[in-house]
């Protein structure tokens, strides 16, 4: 079975800084594209990034370049998002899914998702 | 970045009804059009891929349909679990965007 398990979220003052996980299990983490997708309270849903197999390219959304970083460690079948300069508007509930890659842009596998809020 | 609208925003309809949601993007995407399906406080679930690919597991009343810039999912007899609100998304080129969302509901 699929599995995809979020952590790291949590509330975080403007400016400050978060790492967030996924722990991939139930696939072989290491031939899919993943991505983190996030959805703000009451709102619909955003794309943020993605990463290929290798790690050898990775795509941002313009509201999030220069601070969040995804990264994955295959040998631990994880999944990272490193967010800095947090925003208020950067509050959301931030999701892992499997897949979003070149040749196949969907996501077939989510987490339930970790809640990131942004407030002083 | 190309622009997903979903039409209606809401619709209210009753079990057993058969329901359509509409979506167009900015610009012809070919087919690369997915669905999904989210009920409150819970993770999106892929419906429906490549505008028309029904997912594993996913239940027959589901079809989509589309190419270019209009898509549509129909529900062929709504069910009591159907009531959700649908996104559509478009994995033509990133920034991947998703339309606004259809909130189904029961009339």
């Amino acid at each position: 079975e699929v599995q995809l398990v979020e952590s790291g979220g949590g509330l975080v003052q403007p400016g400050g800084s978060l790492r967030l996980s996924c722990a991939a299990s139930g696939f072989t983490f290491s031939n899919y594209w993943m991505s983190w997708v996030r959805q703000a309270p009451g709102k619909g849903l955003e794309w943020v990034a993605n990463i290929k197999q290798d790690g050898s390219e990775r795509y941002y959304v313009d509201s999030v370049k220069g601070r969040f970083t995804i990264a994955r460690d295959n040998a631990k079948n994880s999944l990272y998002l490193q967010i800095n300069s947090l925003r208020a508007e950067d509050t959301a509930v931030y999701y892992c899914a499997r897949g979003g890659g070149t040749y196949n842009g969907r996501f077939d596998y989510w987490g339930q998702g970790t809640l990131v809020t942004v407030s002083s | 970045d190309i622009q997903m609208t979903q039409s209606p925003s809401s619709l209210s309809a009753s079990v057993g009804d058969r329901v359509t949601i509409t979506c167009r993007a900015s610009q012809s995407i070919s087919s690369s059009l997915n669905w999904y399906q989210q009920k409150p406080g819970k993770a999106p679930k892929l419906l429906i891929y490549a505008a028309s690919s029904l997912q594993s597991g996913v239940p027959s009343r589901f079809s989509g349909s589309g190419s270019g810039t209009d898509f549509t999912v129909t529900i062929s007899s709504l069910q009591t679990e159907d009531f959700a609100t649908y996104y559509c998304q478009q994995s033509y080129s990133t920034p991947y965007t998703f339309g606004q969302g259809t909130k189904l509901e029961i009339k």
